[in-house]
C-alpha cells in the first residue's frame, strides 16, 4: 500500500530538549515537504527535499533542520524546542507536479 | 510571492444543502497548480483534486464541482446536497510547476464545513 508513515503520532517534551520526527514514503518519490498545522493560519511549509541530498528552506524553517540522505526518508529535527514549536504537523511526498501524499500527522507539544 | 485566501473561516449548513467554499489565489506564474483538501475531525489530509493553469474547465465529481477562472483567480468548490460525512475542513493550495520547486504547496487558511442533520 501506498503511503507515508510518521513517528510518533502524538509527543509531549520538554523546552530544549531534542527530537526527531521521521518520515518515510514507499512510492519512491523524489519530493518530501515538512508543513506545519496551526489554528487559523492553514499549513505552512517549513522544509522540502527535491532529492537525496537537496534540501531548501520553506516558509518557516527556523528552529527546525531536516536532512535527506536516503530517498525515502526525510527526519524533522528540533535541536531545542520552545512552546511556540507546539503544532501539528505534517510529511509529504510527492513526484514531480502531482498531488502530494500526506502522512497521518504528528501533534507535538513543547511545555 | 505566492497566496491563497479562503476568506470563509466557518460555514454553517443544513443536510442537503448546496454549499460553495472560496478560494482566491495570486500567483506571478503563468503556470501553476490549484488543488483541494478535505481534513475531516479524524485529522488526515485527503486529496480531492488537482487543475493545472491551461485547464479552466469545470469538473464534477459525484456530489463535488469546481469552478476555475482565471479572471478572477479563483478555485471555488462546490458540494451539493451536502452530508453530515461532508464536515471538514477543506483547504485550497497552489504550486508553482518548476522542477526547482514543484513540490511548494502554499495553503490557504482553511474553511470549517459544519454540516447539521
Amino acid at each position: 500500500e501506498a503511503q507515508v508513515t510518521q513517528n510518533p503520532r502524538y509527543l509531549i517534551t520538554v523546552t530544549g530538549k531534542k527530537l526527531t520526527v521521521t518520515c518515510s514514503q514507499n512510492m519512491n518519490h523524489e519530493y518530501m515537504s515538512w508543513y506545519r498545522q496551526d489554528p487559523g493560519l492553514g499549513l505552512r511549509q517549513i522544509y522540502y527535499s527535491m532529492n537525496v541530498e537537496v534540501t531548501d528552506k520553506g516558509d518557516v524553517p527556523e528552529g527546525y533542520k531536516v536532512s535527506r540522505k536516503e530517498k525515502r526518508n526525510f527526519p524533522l529535527i528540533l535541536e531545542s524546542p520552545s512552546p511556540n514549536q507546539t503544532s501539528l504537523y505534517f510529511c509529504a511526498s510527492s513526484s514531480l507536479r502531482s498531488e502530494q501524499y500526506f502522512g497521518p500527522g504528528t501533534r507535538l507539544t513543547v511545555t | 510571492a505566492q497566496k491563497v485566501t479562503q476568506a470563509q473561516t466557518e460555514i454553517s449548513v443544513v443536510e442537503k444543502e448546496d454549499v460553495t467554499l472560496d478560494c482566491v489565489y495570486e500567483t506571478r506564474d503563468t503556470t501553476y497548480y490549484l488543488f483541494w483538501y478535505k481534513q475531516p475531525p479524524s485529522g488526515e489530509l485527503v486529496f480531492l483534486i488537482r487543475r493545472n493553469s491551461f485547464d479552466e474547465q469545470n469538473e464534477i465529481s459525484g456530489r463535488y464541482s469546481w469552478n476555475f477562472q482565471k479572471s478572477t483567480s479563483s478555485f471555488n468548490f462546490t458540494i451539493t446536497a451536502s452530508q453530515v460525512v461532508d464536515s471538514a475542513v477543506y483547504f485550497c493550495a497552489l504550486s508553482e510547476a518548476e522542477e526547482t520547486s514543484g513540490s511548494r504547496l502554499t495553503f490557504g487558511e482553511g474553511t470549517q464545513l459544519t454540516v447539521n442533520p
